[in-house]
């Protein structure tokens, strides 16, 4: 079956723009989970959602990011006012019963 | 809090050698461990999975070990291939099935003809 995928792959944006991000895990993972990968970061926990439960949010870095999923499938990354700092990978992931998460290819956001 | 550390950053080898990629972290109370591998500009791909129950698990040329009481992950990769080439990122779990993988910064290793 199909993998996690992720929309747009690239995405640039003015700096104090707002930008959303898409993620459609893979069908019937009931966990979703947002990362961002910057250079010489490394790869940082921002999100998760579990089900129904009230999203783990406590990976984001300011009150700019918030995300969403509707109807526990599809998740929406936004970013209000984009700073430059905003500039990374953001990766996707899904996960089963069975615990291994399962990344998409990412979108790649650079603020100008 | 959790601390996973993956050194050195980077590896250069020949074409044909076995090499041990480490892995640390710095609490022993994980659920799981997760090797990944990432081509330049493109995602993670899941390499092995290892339950915080488990000593090993092998997929092909791949073997991956844990010892949680030291903290420590090795990944095995034998007879190395140029196709190898590629960052490998350790990942652990704490907290649950669940919880947030918490990453490495990985080791980029390049395989020479």
């Amino acid at each position: 079956g199909a993998g996690v995928s992720q929309s747009p792959s690239n995405k640039v944006t003015e700096k104090g723009k707002d930008v959303e991000l898409r993620c459609d895990p893979i069908s019937g993972h009931t966990a979703l989970y947002w990362y961002r990968q910057s250079l010489g970061q490394g790869l940082e926990f921002l999100i998760y959602f579990q089900g129904n439960s009230a999203p783990d949010k406590s990976g984001l870095p300011s009150d700019r990011f918030s995300a969403e999923r509707t109807g526990g499938s599809v998740s929406t990354l936004t970013i209000q006012r984009t700073q430059q700092e905003d500039s990374a990978v953001y990766l996707c992931a899904s996960s089963s019963q069975h615990y291994e998460q399962y990344f998409g290819p990412g979108t790649r956001l650079t603020v100008t | 809090k959790q601390e996973v550390t993956q050194i050195p950053a980077a590896l250069s080898v020949p074409e044909g050698e076995n090499l041990v990629l480490n892995c640390s972290f710095t609490d022993s109370a994980i659920y799981n461990l997760q090797w990944f591998r990432q081509d330049p500009g493109k995602g993670l791909t899941s390499l092995l999975l290892i339950q915080s129950s488990q000593r090993e698990q092998t997929s092909g040329r791949l073997n991956a070990s844990l010892d949680k009481s030291s903290g420590r992950s090795t990944l095995y990769i034998a007879a190395s291939q140029p196709g190898d080439s590629a960052t490998y990122l350790c990942a652990v779990k704490a907290g649950g099935a669940n919880s947030k993988l918490t990453f490495g910064k990985g080791i980029t290793l390049s395989v020479r003809p």
